[in-house]
């Protein structure tokens, strides 16, 4: 079956703007989650969302970003007002919630210029 | 607390050879310690993963040494081949959701021929 998803895979924007990325988990996965890897750094967790639950946001670097999760299934992460220090590859990834092993995308490439 | 430390950055070995790379931990209420393997442009994949219940897990060419004690693991590849030149992140989590990790920096891995 098909992996998670991510799009864009590349966006380059200018500082000030707003910018959105989605995940499309794998299907029948209950847990989705946001990871950043900033430029030879390894990961950063930032949010986690599991079926119905309130969505652990412990990881959020601050309130520029925001990120939902519609139906269950596909997340958007939002960051406002992009820096250039949110320069990365947001990953995202999923699993079934009860499970060990999590599934990553291949990341989207952000460059606030 | 929170914290995993890696080490070295960065590892040269040549083919045949054993690739070593350490981690270190604090917080003694992680219980699962999984590695990952990042090849350029992809996304992380899990290679192995252990926990605590057990001092060393093997498959295939990979093996975990996990020391509770010393709160430390690694990661051995042995017969080491140029395929296996990836970036390596060593990481930790458990609780009430094992896809929420804590990661380490990352050990770049090079294999010549």
């Amino acid at each position: 079956g098909a992996g998670v998803s991510q799009s864009p895979s590349n966006k380059v924007t200018e500082k000030g703007k707003d910018v959105e990325l989605r995940c499309d988990p794998i299907s029948g996965h209950t847990a989705l989650y946001w990871y950043r890897q900033s430029l030879g750094q390894g990961l950063e967790f930032l949010i986690y969302f599991q079926g119905n639950s309130a969505p652990d946001k412990s990881g959020l670097p601050s309130d520029r970003f925001s990120a939902e999760r519609t139906g269950g299934s596909v997340s958007t992460l939002t960051i406002q007002r992009t820096q250039q220090e949110d320069s990365a590859v947001y990953l995202c990834a999923s699993n079934e919630g009860s499970g060990n092993t999590i599934y990553f995308g291949e990341g989207s490439w952000l460059t606030v210029v | 607390q929170q914290q995993v430390k890696q080490s070295p950055q960065s590892l040269i070995v040549q083919k045949g050879g054993i690739s070593i790379i350490n981690c270190a931990y604090e917080n003694t209420a992680f219980d699962y310690f999984p590695w990952y393997q990042q090849f350029p442009g992809k996304g992380p994949a899990l290679l192995i993963a252990i926990r605590p219940d057990v001092s060393e897990k093997k498959e295939g060419r990979f093996t975990i040494s996990f020391n509770k004690s010393a709160k430390q693991f690694s990661l051995h590849i042995m017969d080491s081949q140029p395929g296996d030149s990836a970036t390596y992140f060593c990481a930790a989590g458990g609780g009430t959701s094992y896809g929420k990790l804590t990661f380490g920096q990352g050990t770049i891995l090079t294999v010549h021929p």
